[in-house]
């Protein structure tokens, strides 16, 4: 089953320009990552955020996390064509549980960008 | 430094025959996990291996196995093959003890089975 559901399910902008994504999921968590996958082929881990962070960063990609709700955000800054690709959330469970090493995906956001 | 090997590429099988994909994690990484990716989806997991025994394991049934090897290399094996069960299959590995890290994956086996 699919905990994360993504938003929007495709997204088409152009260089320069922002891309925020979004990810919610419905169980508790130990953290969240975004994965990149170019054309179908394996995924590229971006950034990991733990469940008591808030917001964190990496060169151009900024994620914030708010358990709360239960949600996540995805921004690429200043994008560029090669940042091309289907973006997913994957939630790893909460701690305590015995289901700490698996990670359950959303479906995705694919992202184009134009040159 | 090699990440996460996959083998083979693509694979086409027929329905009913049986079928084993391999992965070799990256140099360090001692934690596998199998993931099927139908397309248009996101990956599905299948089963996590650690010092060769399967830990956890996904909404699979029995026909999917696997084995984790003393060099932590591990194999996927599929028997009585159904069409659903065509899909990209991803090896993904972890550091030892570090269950707060991000995995590193291959770049999968396709699956076609006609």
């Amino acid at each position: 089953s699919q905990q994360g559901e993504e938003d929007p399910q495709a997204l088409s902008i152009q260089e320069g320009e922002n891309a925020t994504m979004n990810c919610s999921y419905k169980t508790s968590i130990n953290n969240l990552q975004w994965y990149r996958q170019n054309s179908g082929r394996g995924l590229v881990h971006l950034i990991l955020i733990r469940s008591n962070e808030r917001e964190k960063h990496s060169g151009r990609l900024r994620v914030t996390l708010d358990t709360s709700k239960k949600s996540s955000s995805l921004l690429i800054t200043a994008s560029r064509a090669a940042d091309t690709a289907s973006y997913f959330c994957a939630t790893a469970p909460g701690a305590g549980g015995t289901s700490y090493g698996k990670l359950t995906f959303g479906q995705g956001t694919i992202l184009t960008v134009h040159p | 430094d090699a990440g996460v090997t996959q083998s083979p590429t693509h694979l086409i099988k027929t329905r009913g025959q049986q079928v084993t994909l391999r992965c070799s994690p990256k140099s360090g990484h001692d934690t596998v996990s199998w993931y099927q990716q139908a397309l248009g989806q996101g990956p599905q997991f299948i089963f996590q291996y650690y010092e060769e025994e399967e830990r956890q394991r996904g909404n699979f049934p029995d026909r999917f196995s696997g084995h984790q090897f003393p060099n932590y290399s591990s194999e996927l094996n599929v028997n009585a093959l159904l069409l659903g069960d065509s899909a990209l299959y991803l090896c993904a590995s972890r550091p030892p003890g570090q269950e707060d890290y991000g995995y590193t994956f291959g770049s999968g086996t396709r699956l076609t089975v006609v």
